[in-house]
């Protein structure tokens, strides 16, 4: 277990729908980081928030988006669903030493999002 | 730009032997983190063992262990007496410096046999 949780583990809804990911970090974490695992695209990084703001963003579609809280957990909104939003969405933290290479990253278990 | 390549898209072993997996590297940046997951069919992400570019000695984890090789770029994770709780996807990425998302590759498939 790494501490990351991660809430629903499943989901399922229709194309145009809107949907929310929420991911709770290891206790003393300050980063959450967005990830998304499909079949054709590997693991790809989406957006990581670090103590409330924004700190890097990655290959994120504008239908999507993200927001870390006063409490540090961290939701992330897909909306106008596609088929091709299908995949796994994994929440990982960090304690995000500045400039520490040996910064790991902790994953939860995912939530698998299907779209139909 | 960094890019990270596994050759083996799937590996079959016999249960205690040792395993090998490759991961290659390229990236300009002198200074970068290397990292391997482990990926179960429950889906969640497992971290094995971290590798730093300046780290003197070849980084090892119980019963893992890195054969970092800089010069070639290459990060090969070995597992030994390997277990059948050990089949699992393994995935190989790097963070440069100053780089907050890690870059993934594309994964091996490891089937441990009884």
């Amino acid at each position: 277990d790494s501490g990351v949780t991660q809430t629903p583990k499943h989901l399922i809804t229709a194309t145009g729908q809107r949907v929310t990911l929420r991911c709770s970090p290891r206790s003393g974490d300050l980063s959450v980081y967005w990830y998304q695992q499909s079949l054709d695209q590997g693991l790809q990084f989406l957006i990581q928030y670090y103590n409330g703001e924004e700190r890097a963003k990655g290959n994120i579609l504008e239908r999507f988006s993200a927001q870390q809280f006063p409490d540090l957990h961290s939701e992330l909104n897909l909306s106008s669903l596609e088929l091709g939003d299908s995949a796994l969405y994994f929440c990982a933290s960090s304690t995000n030493i500045a400039g520490a290479l040996t910064d790991t990253q902790y994953f939860g278990p995912g939530t698998r999002l299907t779209v139909l | 730009a960094q890019k990270i390549t596994q050759t083996q898209p799937g590996m079959f072993v016999q249960e205690k032997e040792a395993v090998t997996l490759d991961c290659t590297y390229d990236t300009s940046d002198p200074s970068y983190g290397l990292f391997w997951y482990k990926q179960p069919s429950s889906g969640e992400m497992i971290f094995l063992i971290y590798q730093g570019s300046y780290d003197q000695q070849n980084a090892t984890e119980g019963r893992y262990s890195l054969n970092f090789q800089k010069a070639r770029k290459s990060a090969n994770l070995v597992i030994s007496a390997s277990q059948l709780g050990d089949s699992a996807m393994y995935f190989c990425a790097m963070r440069r410096q100053g780089a907050q998302k890690l870059v993934f590759g594309q994964g091996t498939r490891l089937t441990i046999n009884p």
